[in-house]
């Protein structure tokens, strides 16, 4: 059974440019959420996607969006990078209350 | 602001020993639970689920849940060297039909050494 898919694994951008990321939640998993992780702050919560609708989001600024297309597949998209966006960004798909979220390998985006 | 704190570590274990690993959370409504272990430049990986107070039990890993403590922990019984990650504890309050979003603690990092 194929698990989370994240790409692309490993990315550099220079400040100002945008990114896009992609994951591909485990078959059958609706919901899919998407977390940054740095050293100094641990593991964030950006949003979460259900059926195609953003339920819950958390407290990053504008620049930060996503969508989920009708095949669960969600991206993320991050504007007008800043240094301070360099991070390990994981999605993680579940199949809903009861169960937890299984973690893709992440995208490793480093913004100089 | 929901908190979840969990003790900074390091910990050091010898092989062998009962590793306990402790996690507190400031959200009554907290309904749901969970162990991750996340090696060194790995994602995390979800090792225990607990949603009912008492202790549930997987192979060598126990969680423990107290709700009137806000409390949960995980014991790791015959620590072995390959044990060695940083544990994160999440914690979940939404009571919808999706899990939502999980709180995490900063993580304790574990070492067992041999």
């Amino acid at each position: 059974k194929a698990g989370v898919t994240q790409t692309p694994r490993y990315l550099i951008k220079t400040r100002g440019q945008q990114v896009t990321l992609s994951c591909s939640p485990i078959s059958g998993h609706r919901s899919v959420s998407w977390y940054q992780q740095t050293p100094g702050q641990g593991l964030q919560f950006l949003f979460e996607y259900f059926s195609e609708t953003q339920r819950n989001k958390g407290n990053f600024p504008g620049r930060f969006s996503g969508r989920q297309f009708s095949n669960s597949r969600s991206e993320m998209n991050v504007s007008t990078l800043e240094l301070g966006d360099s991070a390990l960004y994981l999605c993680a798909s579940s199949r809903g209350q009861g169960h937890g979220y299984t973690f893709g390998s992440g995208t490793r985006l480093t913004v100089v | 602001q929901k908190e979840v704190e969990q003790n900074s570590g390091p910990l050091s274990v010898p092989e062998g020993a009962i590793a306990s690993l402790n996690c507190t959370y400031s959200d009554r409504g907290s309904q749901s639970f969970f162990w991750y272990r996340q090696y060194s430049g790995k994602s995390p990986e979800l090792i225990m689920s607990i949603y009912s107070n008492g202790d549930k039990e997987d192979g060598r890993f126990t969680a423990q849940l107290n709700k009137a403590s806000q409390y949960v922990s995980l014991l790791i019984r015959d620590s072995q060297p390959s044990d060695s990650a940083t544990y994160l504890c999440a914690v979940n309050n939404d009571r919808g039909s999706t899990l939502g979003r999980l709180y995490f603690g900063r993580g304790t990092q574990l070492t067992v050494w041999p």
